[in-house]
């Protein structure tokens, strides 16, 4: 059964950073673009970046470009998001989702990880 | 840059219908996708490639996308309907998704 697997909750001060991985099971790894996505409260769906997890290469969303790094593990099929410089306005569930092709060629986002609560707050 | 715009808010009795929707420039030309988010869940494509259900959706979830307007109708509303739902297409000018600002939908 296909799942996506996202690491516990984090609790951290501003300026620090955070790791949040997404590990994956029954399907094949590198065929899909896994997409990063959080939800803030009070907020909508904000997409953040995807990686290619067979080739590492990666797309961050303008707003996070300098704060985000995306990388992937192909032995243990997982993909990793870090964050850093963190502030209050980071405080979000955060969001693996798996990308699957539309009929444009283009993605939507098939698969959903659990979520991962992180706060950030002095 | 391209621009999505839902209702915040829409408000419905069991067992009637529902409708919710995205707006944007010539968003009839563009594929359109659907999630629903219930609290405390990660969110569930309900409908992908403007109609398309995935197995597991009931077809009362039914999707439409024509002009500047995609529509979400939800027929029969159940309590456990009570959702947000987000509108997505891709942003071919940045080459990434791009999500609606979300419609909560209540069930009365």
């Amino acid at each position: 059964q296909l799942q996506l697997v996202q690491s516990g909750a984090e609790v951290k001060k501003p300026g620090a950073s955070v790791k949040v991985s997404c590990q994956t099971y029954a399907y094949t790894f590198s065929a899909n673009y896994m997409h990063w996505v959080r939800r803030a409260p009070g907020h909508g769906l904000q997409w953040m970046g995807w990686i290619n997890p067979k080739s590492g290469v990666t797309k961050y969303a303008r707003q996070f470009q300098g704060r985000v790094t995306m990388t992937s593990d192909t032995s243990i099929t997982t993909v990793y998001m870090d964050l850093v410089r963190l502030t209050s306005d980071d405080t979000a569930v955060y969001f693996c989702a798996r990308g699957q092709l539309d009929s444009s060629d283009f993605e939507y986002l098939k698969d959903w990880g659990q979520g991962t609560l992180l706060t950030v707050s002095s | 840059s391209y621009v999505l715009t839902q209702t915040p808010s829409v408000s419905v009795a069991p067992g009637e219908t529902a409708t919710i929707t995205c707006g944007g420039i010539n968003i009839g030309r563009k594929s359109v996708h659907w999630y629903q988010q219930r609290p405390g869940q990660a969110p569930l494509l309900v409908v992908y490639d403007d109609r398309v259900r995935p197995s597991s959706i009931p077809e009362r979830f039914f999707g439409s996308n024509s002009g500047n307007t995609a529509t979400l109708t939800i027929s029969g509303v159940e309590a456990g309907d009570e959702a947000d739902y987000s509108c997505q297409v891709w942003d071919t000018d940045f080459d990434h998704p791009l999500f609606g600002g979300g419609t909560h939908l209540t069930v009365l």
